[in-house]
């Protein structure tokens, strides 16, 4: 699980600013997962994505939250006008296969909102 | 959707005692349930898994168990240690959704 890429660790973003967050899956691997934890709390589901697809984004918060995974490059999370509620670790995960229910998880980006 | 509930939240324990944590489940459609250790500041780390057509795994001091039946299943760690010490997550995979809904985790602490 140490092939999943996360950049960057910690990004500190004001209120109203953008956040990118970004996600590269361990070789292989064509399925990627987006989890977020606020402090002391397990992880909740955001999205899930295949290259060039989101299959299902029903744990995203319907405005400011996007996810894409595009043919090149690493999958991107993008919060737009970012408030103090959207401060949390955000990990990904990836997996090889549908049919392959292993997730292994990256180091996470941990998003302060001042 | 699936739900999970995890206990004990909290769990402390001598060096060489065994651990206990117990987690509960809801969609009765979930096949897949895995176990993550997260120390503080880092990653979910898979330790261990199980199927739904399988009623019990082991790997080394580690073990989890399964009742599809009442829905439930348990990690067991025996000879604990110090560096067992973490947050322990079970998780349950939904098939509708492909996703894993995690239990809200076990801070286990292992006294030395």
């Amino acid at each position: 699980n140490a092939g999943v890429m996360q950049n960057p660790r910690h990004l500190v973003r004001r209120r109203g600013q953008e956040a990118r967050l970004r996600c590269s899956p361990m070789k292989g691997h064509s399925h990627v997962y987006w989890y977020r934890q606020l402090p002391e709390e397990g992880l909740k589901f955001m999205v899930y994505l295949q290259k060039e697809n989101i299959i299902d984004e029903s744990g995203m918060p319907k405005e400011r939250f996007s996810a894409e995974f595009p043919k090149e490059g690493p999958s991107i999370l993008r919060i737009q006008q970012v408030v103090r509620g959207d401060s949390a670790a955000y990990f990904c995960a990836s997996s090889p296969a549908p049919s392959s229910y292993e997730q292994y998880f990256g180091p996470g980006t941990r998003l302060t909102v001042t | 959707g699936e739900n999970v509930e995890q206990h004990p939240s909290t769990l402390s324990v001598q060096e060489g005692d065994s651990a206990v944590i117990k987690c509960t489940y809801s969609d009765s459609a979930s096949n897949y349930f895995p176990w993550y250790k997260q120390e503080l500041g880092k990653r979910p780390q898979l330790i261990i898994d199980i199927r739904s057509n399988v009623g019990e795994k082991k790997d080394q001091r580690i073990a989890v168990t399964l009742n599809k039946t009442a829905k439930h299943f348990s990690l067991h760690i025996t000879e604990t240690q110090p560096e067992d010490s973490a947050v322990y997550f079970c998780a349950a995979l939904d098939t509708g959704r492909r996703a894993l809904t995690f239990g809200s985790g076990t801070r286990l602490q292992v006294q030395p």
